[in-house]
């Protein structure tokens, strides 16, 4: 059973602070995301990862950068948190081309609230 | 980019009713059209999913369609029970510009409520 975990669930931070949400996933797949949800909005990707080192901007990446050293944990960090950053954080892997699922496993999701 | 509409937002049927969300899509190119369910406090799950070659493709009580001439697909849910009830999210599955990565351009949902 695919299992993919995000770090916190619930999350409060101060506007400028530095924040780190990580993702891990437990089935050895090459792609992971980031997406945000807001309502009316659905999901908008930010960064995605097909391989360990290796990332592409997404729809919204602007404010945000990602780091994935290793295969199973990508991390998404606000540089410097701004209030328009309130929302959800959704993260997701799924396997690479050619396997013949296209199939995207989400995280539980972390409620990041910037005051 | 990829632009994926998705109609309605919100849709109440009465339990046994059917249901149907559309969505529409602009990059030709897309080639794969996911539906993910997401119930209330939970994380999004896929619940049925057609390629680029198939024009419907169904699972007990739901089917999706696909008409790639138009670009649009939809969900069609048949015997709607209350458990039905969530928000349904269409995607798009498209290359990333200049990579041969596929990434997904998702709709903005639709909560579906089904009254008992």
């Amino acid at each position: 059973d695919v299992k993919v975990t995000q770090s916190s669930r619930y999350l409060v931070k101060r506007t400028g602070e530095k924040v780190f949400l990580e993702c891990v996933q437990d089935m050895d797949h090459e792609n992971m995301f980031w997406y945000r949800q807001d309502p009316g909005l659905g999901l908008r990707l930010i960064y995605f990862s097909y391989d360990v080192k290796m990332k592409e901007k997404g729809d919204i990446p602007e404010g945000y950068s990602v780091s994935r050293e290793k295969k199973e944990r990508f991390s998404l960090i606000l540089e410097s948190a701004s209030t328009n950053q309130t929302s959800m954080y959704l993260c997701a892997s799924s396997s690479q081309i050619g396997s013949g699922t296209y199939e995207q496993y989400f995280g539980p999701g972390t409620r990041l609230t910037v005051t | 980019g990829e632009n994926v509409e998705q109609h309605p937002s919100t849709l109440s049927v009465q339990e046994g009713d059917s249901a149907v969300i559309k969505c529409t899509y602009s990059d030709s190119a897309s080639n794969y059209f996911p539906w993910y369910k997401q119930e209330l406090g939970k994380r999004p799950q896929l619940i049925i999913d057609i390629r680029s070659n198939v024009g419907e493709k169904k699972d007990q009580r739901i089917a999706v369609t696909l008409n790639k001439t138009a670009k649009h697909f939809s969900l069609h849910i048949t015997e709607t029970q209350p458990e039905d009830s969530a928000v349904y999210f269409c995607a798009a599955r498209t290359y990333a510009g200049g990579t041969s990565y596929g990434k997904l351009t998702f709709g903005q949902g639709t909560i579906l409520t089904v009254h008992p």
